[in-house]
């Protein structure tokens, strides 16, 4: 799997977008860039995924660069309950290996 | 979306002793179920690949003796850590993945281990 690259950490505040950067400069052509996110001390979250066009559902957008060698994660309202680690991981969409980097520890403050 | 079930929630051993812990998918059949653990203030580190009816697949240093898999159904896996010792004490998380579509990863609410 590619390596991917995450800021430690970022403050947002309440109600305002944020916006989580993750450069993936290695990708392969065949690979997805997953989000997750793990609140503390429960099991990751599902976010959101996509190949090579932006993304949106009910908890976020996913907008990738034409390169794809990096993306961005946008809550669009940020919420207290926002507060986690956010997880950027590349992977083949049929291998189901997947590991997890450091990631961004989002903090939304009020 | 998909739910993963753990059992249990956490759980306090003695050194030396053996514990189980359970991993469900609830509403969809999962073949391949991953094993996880993550100590504080550490990312998840994948430690098996479980397969329905099959032997796991282990990652390098992790010992298959000592952490038992079994999957013995679509919907069930089993990590059973033999021989507890107090450095097994961490967050294990297990997940189960779509088989189609877009093979993205649910995961449990994973079990607190805690060995004295």
């Amino acid at each position: 799997d590619a390596k991917t690259t995450q800021p430690t950490s970022m403050d947002c505040a309440e109600g305002r977008a944020a916006n989580l950067p993750c450069n993936h400069s290695t990708i392969s052509g065949n690979e997805y860039v997953y989000w997750y996110r793990q609140i503390h001390s429960q099991g990751p979250q599902y976010i959101i995924h996509g190949l090579k066009n932006n993304e949106t559902n009910e908890m976020a957008s996913l907008i990738i660069t034409e390169d794809r060698k990096s993306s961005t994660l946008i809550l669009p309202h940020a919420t207290l309950r926002d507060t986690a680690v956010y997880y950027c991981i590349v992977r083949v969409a049929n291998n189901n290996d997947m590991r997890f980097g450091a990631g961004t520890r989002l903090t939304v403050k009020p | 979306g998909a739910v993963v079930s753990q059992h249990p929630s956490w759980v306090i051993c003695k050194s030396g002793t053996s514990v189980k812990i359970e991993c469900r998918s609830l509403d969809f059949q999962a073949t391949t179920m991953f094993w996880y653990r993550q100590f504080p203030k550490q990312s998840l580190m994948l430690m098996a690949t479980s397969n329905e009816g099959s032997k796991a697949t282990y990652e390098q240093g992790v010992e298959k003796d000592k952490f038992l898999i079994n999957h013995a159904s679509l919907t069930l896996s089993t990590l059973t850590v033999t021989s507890a010792h107090p450095e097994d004490s961490s967050f294990y998380i297990c997940s189960a993945s779509l088989t189609s579509g877009t093979y993205e990863q649910y995961f449990g609410p994973g079990t607190r281990l805690t060995v004295t």
